[in-house]
């Protein structure tokens, strides 16, 4: 069974924020939540991470409810340059991938 | 900062050929994981090394191999190949083999074309 669902494309605009849901019913007790974004040819980045409530940084935050089984990256104001996959993980030991999220902006 | 290093970034081998692909990981970090990603799919676990340990290993064959240097660089070897291991190899470095609570750094990648 996969760890974790996402949807797997999202179009958005320039300007407007994104919320990519993802549920992780069978979370483990000491899984953390963690999103990575892909561009074509390259290696995944790090975007954010989390346990549980609220997470914030300077490109993203992550919305975790208390029961854990799900997470919600958000994405202000997205640009062109934020067109890529994002990938949803719970782990606690090796990072597992699922196919992800691929993400369009448009003009 | 140096990154995550990986070298070669572009390889081209032939059926039944041997490859070694190389990752420096960051300076400070100890632990190296391995991925393979083919074209449409998110990247699959390959190997984690930890303190020149395996650590972890996932559900490839035996063909894969990897080690662990002193100086904490990596080295993925894959013999016989077969046109399926044509991929986007990618090498992640972190501070821990855990991934709670710490951020793994990958690098470019080594685009690996079997013919």
């Amino acid at each position: 069974l996969a760890k974790t669902t996402q949807p797997i494309s999202m179009d958005s605009y320039e300007g407007q924020e994104v919320n990519i849901t993802c549920s992780h019913n069978n979370i483990a007790t000491n899984d953390y939540i963690t999103w990575y974004q892909q561009f074509p040819s390259q290696g995944p980045r790090f975007i954010i991470q989390g346990y549980k409530t609220k997470v914030t940084n300077e490109v993203a935050s992550l919305f975790i409810p208390a029961d854990r089984k799900s997470s919600t990256l958000s994405l202000p104001r997205v640009s062109l340059s934020d067109t890529a996959v994002y990938y949803c993980l719970v782990d606690d030991s090796t990072l597992t991938f699922g196919k992800g999220t691929m993400l369009l902006v448009s003009p | 900062d140096a990154g995550v290093t990986q070298s070669p970034t572009h390889l081209i081998k032939t059926r039944g050929q041997h490859v070694t692909l190389r990752c420096s990981p960051i300076s400070g970090h100890k632990s190296v994981s391995w991925y393979q990603q083919v074209l449409g799919q998110g990247p699959q676990f390959i190997f984690q090394y930890y303190e020149k340990e395996e650590r972890g290993r996932g559900n490839f064959p035996d063909r894969f191999s990897a080690r662990q240097f002193p100086n904490y660089s990596s080295e993925l070897n894959v013999n016989a190949l077969l046109l399926g291991d044509s991929a986007l190899y990618l090498c992640a470095s972190s501070w821990t083999p855990g991934t709670g609570d710490t951020e793994a750094f990958f690098g470019q990648g080594t685009r690996l074309t079997v013919v």
